[in-house]
Parts: C-alpha cells; structure tokens; sequence
C-alpha cells in the first residue's frame, strides 16, 4: 500500500491563480481531511469528508474548495491564491480514530 | 474553544536528559492524541488515551491524561537524538481533529 499520496510536493503560485492539490490513499477509508500549517505551529483544519459525495468545514476553510467523488481522492481546490495562503497543506486519512497523513505539498504564494 | 495548550514551545535538552510536554484544556476532553512530527516531515500517530488518569508507556516514553481529563503530558526518558521533532497533543472531537501548537524538541549529542 502507498498510504497517503500527494502532489505536487513543492508549487510557486503567483497572486490570484488557481491549483488544485491533490491528495489520494488506498487504504479504503471513509474519512479525509485537509490541513495547512504556517511555520512553528500546529495542523488547522481546512476541509474533511466522511465519505464519498460528503464534505464539511473545518477552522479555516475561506479560499479553499474541495469535492469528494470517490473514496480514494480528495482534491483542495484554491481559486484566487493569496499570500496568506503560503503554508505547507498536509492530506490525512482516518481508520479507528488514528489519522495517517501524506508528505504534504508546499505551496508558495508571491 | 476547541484548542488545547501547550508548554514549553521549544525545549533543549543534552542527549541522555529527560524531556517533558504538558497540553491543557479549559474543557472535559473526551480524549487526547500524541503525534511526533520529524523535521520536513508529516505528523505521526503515537497514542490515544481515553479514560482518566490513564497511563501508556511506549519505551522511552510515557503518556499521561489527568484525572480530571483537562490535561496530558508526554514524557521521554533519556531522550536520543532520533526523538528531535515536534510533539503534538490533538483533541478528537466529532469527526474533526484540534492540534495544539506543538512543543518542538532539540536533542544536543
């Protein structure tokens, strides 16, 4: 099993473009989740899913969207990338209250 | 609100020293999560614990939540090199995960 898979690993965006990061697992499970995390702090929760066709919000989910249309993917979508949006976004997928996370994709926004 | 605390932000220890964590809640947590997180790496999952005044050792390190189930702490023993990274208490809470902000470990050989 590859776990938790996300791409890209690194991405320079300029101010207002659009990217997708994309995060997929092969572990089966319901629950995903998207965070970010700015420098010398914890995780804050973006967006998760319960399920296929579920999502919901998390702390900080201004500028983001994500969909969920099958149980592997759960891609994040940022439309109108800001600087406030530099930060590295962490993927994670959840079995029995445990969450595996994926290598996490760090973005840069000038 | 959802967050837990944590202390000390950073910590220095020599190799051979022991290491301590502490995470507070102003609220009844239903439980506390530890995760390690590597320099450049991603967050780990080290333990759950779930009833009061538990307590979970794995090796070198030993996990605690309070009687009153509002705080935890991480304790390493003889801390090695290999334990240098960020520790994380997390509460679980409805579906959603809340990070402290982390206490970030240096090990000096």
């Amino acid at each position: 099993n590859a776990g938790v898979t996300q791409t890209p690993k690194f991405r320079i965006l300029k101010i207002g473009q659009s990217m997708t990061l994309q995060c997929a697992q092969d572990m089966n499970h319901n629950y995903m989740y998207w965070y970010r995390q700015d420098p010398g702090m914890g995780l804050k929760l973006i967006y998760y899913s319960v399920g296929a066709g579920i999502t919901d919000k998390g702390e900080v989910p201004n500028g983001y969207n994500v969909s969920r249309s099958t149980t592997e993917d759960f891609p994040l979508r940022l439309e109108l990338a800001a600087p406030s949006q530099t930060s590295v976004y962490f993927c994670a997928s959840t079995s029995r209250d445990t969450q595996y996370f994926g290598p996490g994709t760090r973005l840069t926004v000038l | 609100g959802q967050q837990v605390m944590q202390i000390p932000q950073y910590q220095h220890v020599q190799e051979g020293e022991d290491f301590t964590t502490y995470c507070n809640s102003s609220t009844t947590l239903s439980n506390i999560q530890w995760y390690k997180q590597r320099p450049g790496g991603h967050p780990v999952f080290l333990i759950q614990l779930v009833k009061s005044g538990e307590v979970k050792k794995q090796k070198r390190l030993t996990f605690q939540f309070g009687e009153a189930k509002k705080n935890s702490s991480l304790h390493i023993t003889a801390t090695q090199t290999t334990d240098v990274g960020t520790y994380f208490c997390v509460r679980y809470n409805f579906n959603k995960f809340y990070f402290g902000s982390g206490t970030k470990l240096n090990v000096k050989p």
